[in-house]
């Protein structure tokens, strides 16, 4: 089936560590977002890629970072420069064009830094 | 900062029609409205879109304003498993754009 998958589902770290959330679509999307969601509140996003290998800042993206080697794999990295890194982060992929900017989310890693 | 301004929470009566309203009075010609609903800890479920004209499927309608300065998405006969935090969001679907959600609408329906 087709769809967007994240992993892993649930992750610890220590303070000082950098961790890296997986996320894959079989959507043939061509872009991808990443959010970040803390408890009660909105989603904030992180970075965006409209293509492979180019991907641009989005309004919390000190701390993080991504790369987009392939069109189905969009990793994000939660580096030690991040303060406060425990959240629950969200991956997400769309088409480009015209009334098909549709977002599919996945369901989801939430990081918790021990 | 996010586009569209919405009520922090609203709850409706099982069985009743529930309206959920949206401001998004900067929307530009070629953005379209968004509507997108999450259930605790899950990631978001897209509803509904729009450009202009009124939508409905099997979720839900939405109604937009002739001015495009506001819309409203409508749950014809809410149940229990509406319970979730509504997004409405404008984008522009020509480009991959920052896509920006506000903190949405906490709907709560009570039996």
């Amino acid at each position: 089936d087709g769809g967007i998958t994240q992993s892993p589902k649930y992750l610890f770290r220590k303070e000082g560590q950098n961790v890296t959330l997986s996320c894959e679509q079989n959507l043939n999307h061509d872009a991808m977002y990443w959010y970040r969601q803390d408890p009660g509140q909105g989603l904030r996003l992180i970075y965006y890629s409209q293509i492979v290998n180019d991907f641009q800042k989005g309004d919390i993206a000190e701390g993080y970072s991504v790369s987009r080697e392939k069109k189905e794999s969009f990793p994000l990295t939660v580096t030690s420069a991040q303060k406060n890194p425990t959240a629950f982060y969200l991956c997400a992929s769309s088409m480009v064009g015209r009334g098909t900017g549709e977002l599919f989310f996945g369901e989801g890693s939430r990081l918790t830094v021990l | 900062d996010a586009k569209t301004t919405q009520p922090p929470s609203m709850d409706c009566a099982e069985g009743r029609a529930a309206n959920l309203p949206c401001n998004h009075s900067t929307i530009s010609g070629n953005e379209y409205v968004y509507w997108y609903r999450q259930i605790h800890s899950q990631g978001p479920q897209y509803i509904i879109h729009g450009l202009k004209n009124n939508e409905t499927n099997e979720m839900a309608s939405l109604i937009i304003t002739e001015d495009r300065k506001s819309s409203t998405l409508i749950l014809p006969h809410a149940t229990l498993r509406d319970t979730a935090v509504y997004y409405c969001i404008v984008r522009v679907d020509s480009s991959a754009s920052k896509i920006i959600f506000g903190s949405g609408t906490r709907l709560s329906i009570r039996p």
